[in-house]
């Protein structure tokens, strides 16, 4: 079956930058659209943006200064990279699979930023 | 950006009885090129990942229990529990995907 595993610190620095890979099982990171999507601690869901395999990508105006999203099709992983981060950012991040509705996610990853 | 609204935040049903949340967006997520709505649901129970419900509105996901309906077109949206079980305690969200970025409604949290 499909199985999406996260992997990435758990803490972070003020200012430093956020690094998350998604490995996926029982599928091809070339069939399908990722998408990255957080949650602040007791907070609602943010879409942080997706991506297509080809590199076609599409980011939240409100975090595109600072992501990236990025895929390595020889390891079927997915990237999150979040630069400058601060308390702000602090959330569950979870990696997704599809853009039109997301039928498969990641354990997610707790991020704390803090020194 | 589109903004979803959910109604209402919290809601207490008993063990069999009806439960309804409704969704609301600021402009239309009705497609008209392909007559889709571009919205889904999700259950997101304590600790857990969100898990999806329905897409397109009204396309239930796969294993997902039929005593869930997802109804709706245009800008006004409904799930419904036809008979709540223990296990349908849970904050639920719709988003659309008819615009960028997506946006999720704020989540109702329902409690027996």
């Amino acid at each position: 079956q499909v199985q999406l595993q996260q992997s990435g610190p758990g803490l972070v620095k003020p200012s430093e930058t956020l690094s998350l890979t998604c490995t996926v099982s029982g599928d091809s990171i070339s069939s399908h659209y990722w998408t990255w999507i957080r949650q602040p601690p007791g907070k609602g869901l943010e879409w942080i943006g997706y991506i297509y395999y080809s590199g076609s990508t599409n980011y939240n105006p409100s975090l595109k200064s600072r992501v990236t999203i990025s895929v390595d099709t020889s390891r079927n992983q997915c990237s999150l990279t979040l630069t400058s981060v601060t308390a702000a950012d602090t959330a569950v991040y979870y990696c997704t699979r599809g853009h039109y509705g997301n039928d498969y996610w990641g354990q997610g990853t707790q991020v704390t930023v803090s020194s | 950006d589109i903004v979803m609204t959910q109604s209402p935040d919290s809601l207490a049903v008993s063990l069999g009885e009806r439960a309804t949340i409704n969704c609301k967006s600021s402009q239309t997520v009705l497609e008209s090129s392909d007559n889709k709505n571009y919205l889904g649901w999700y259950q997101q129970k304590p600790g857990q990942p969100p898990k999806l419900l329905f897409y397109w509105a009204s396309t239930r996901a796969s294993g997902v229990p039929d005593r869930f309906s997802g109804s709706g077109s245009g800008t006004d949206f409904t799930l419904t529990i036809s008979s709540l079980q223990a296990e349908d305690v849970a904050v639920y969200y719709c988003q659309q995907y008819y615009g960028s970025p997506r946006t999720f409604g704020q989540g109702t949290k329902l409690e027996i």
